[in-house]
């Protein structure tokens, strides 16, 4: 049964819309990530947040952005998808790193 | 700086084969974490195992062995008796303050 669950699985969306990817945990993790990861490559880092209003950028420059209005919700948001945004994007959350990261399913983006 | 190398991109192995995939890691850290991670077709990154920096002891769980030694900053994972289920990309990976920094990945297909 997963504890951090990513909306939409899989997504197939037009050029220039605007999508939110979903990403929510009932463990109470202060601590949440997004990675972005083209299959079975690198994982990149895009943005973390380490509490409710906290939000910082990654290591890997990203077009998207990010909130924490709530602990338990981390939304992505791309305001105008491109075909470059095709990805996986993998959501984690942890009570902190020498624990690890609990990962979601992962959102499949294509933008055609 | 902390950094990942997992020098095997891509193993395969015939079932019942054991394989080893390879960690280097480097840090300048003296307290630390490791782990490694499986990520199915499927998409999602499945915990397997986490070590600290002061507990240089093995660990066997099943099929599964990890060997780690800070002498040469490796962290290895061993599968004895490989199945076709244990087809996956494994990912190396090492605390980085808050964060992790993930090796490349090792791509291992598992032929019946």
């Amino acid at each position: 049964e997963a504890d951090i669950y990513q909306t939409p699985r899989y997504l197939v969306i037009g050029t220039g819309k605007k999508i939110t990817l979903e990403c929510s945990q009932t463990m109470g993790h202060d601590k949440m990530y997004w990675y972005q990861q083209d299959p079975g490559m690198e994982l990149h880092l895009i943005h973390y947040s380490y509490g409710v209003n906290s939000t910082e950028k990654g290591d890997l420059s990203s077009e998207s952005t990010v909130s924490r209005i709530r602990t338990e919700h981390f939304p992505l948001t791309l305001e105008s998808a491109r075909p470059s945004h095709t990805s996986q994007y993998l959501c984690a959350s942890s009570v902190g790193t020498h624990y690890g990261y609990t990962f979601g399913s992962g959102t499949r983006l294509t933008v055609v | 700086a902390q950094k990942v190398t997992q020098a095997q991109t891509e193993i395969s192995v015939v079932e019942k084969e054991d394989v080893t995939l390879d960690c280097v890691y480097e840090t300048r850290d003296t307290t630390y974490y490791l782990f490694w991670y499986k990520q199915p077709p499927s998409g999602e990154l499945v915990f397997l195992i986490r070590r600290n920096s002061f507990d240089e002891q093995n660990e066997i769980s099943g099929r599964y062995s990890w060997n780690f030694q800070k002498s040469t900053s490796s962290f290895n994972f061993t599968i004895t008796a490989s199945q076709v289920v244990d087809s996956a990309v494994y990912f190396c990976a090492l605390t980085r303050g808050q964060n992790f920094v993930f090796g490349p990945g090792t791509r291992l297909s598992v032929l019946p």
